[in-house]
């Protein structure tokens, strides 16, 4: 089983859709959660940090389910702007510097 | 300005050949990593290191080697050994103080060999 995974897509959704991610992962003990935006041949960027109690920016929903072992991202009103690859990261132990990226969904909004 | 920088953008070797990729950051990140990402798929972790003079080895080490004598760089070696060393190599760095531990990149190297 991979430590972290990801439902590779691609997911194809009209403008103005909302459309949802989710990310497994293996280690129990895990601290930190992120979600990453990669453009086609350039280097991924932070998106958001993901906390226990869930968070929001703007259109973007992140919720964090320990019991469960999976993060999730929400995308709200998707605009063109939003296709992308989004990759799902984990800090396996907290603060060890140990981070392990999902294999990425892609997203393509469509007009 | 803070951040990452990798050098070269693009890099060009013969099979064989041992090649050497950059990567300075001036963000006072205690850790570094090196990933390797192939088309369509994700990244994975070559090496990575918390601290000057140590490193650990990450899931695809075989073929590279990394040195930390310095807490702003870590540079990567591609060796021989490497089978298939085309890829885009991406550098990244963090803190490790709790919370604060996301992870910020370079603009990444291609490497081709030919």
């Amino acid at each position: 089983r991979k430590e972290v995974e990801q439902d590779p897509g691609p997911f194809n959704v009209p403008e103005g859709a909302t459309v949802a991610f989710n990310c497994t992962y293996s280690n129990s003990a895990s601290q930190s959660f992120f979600w990453y935006r990669q453009d086609c041949r350039k280097e991924p960027k932070l998106l958001m940090s993901v906390y226990s109690s869930g968070n929001e920016d703007g259109r973007f929903t992140a919720q964090l389910n320990r019991a469960s072992q999976y993060i999730s991202l929400l995308i709200r009103d998707s605009k063109l702007s939003d296709s992308a690859t989004y990759l799902c990261v984990v800090n396996l132990r907290g603060n060890t510097g140990k981070l392990i990226f999902g294999q990425g969904t892609t997203l393509q909004v469509k007009p | 300005d803070g951040g990452i920088t990798q050098s070269p953008k693009y890099l060009f070797r013969k099979e064989g050949q041992n090649v050497t990729l950059s990567c300075e950051q001036n963000l006072n990140h205690d850790a570094m990593y090196w990933y390797r990402q192939d088309p369509g798929q994700g990244l994975r972790l070559i090496y990575y290191s918390q601290i000057v003079n140590d490193f650990q080895k990450g899931d695809i080490a075989e073929g590279y080697s990394v040195s930390r004598e310095k807490k702003e760089s870590f540079p990567l070696t591609v060796t021989s050994a490497q089978k298939n060393p085309t890829a885009f190599y991406l550098c990244a760095s963090s803190s490790l103080n709790r919370g604060r531990t996301e992870a910020f990149f370079g603009q990444g190297t291609r490497l081709t060999v030919v």
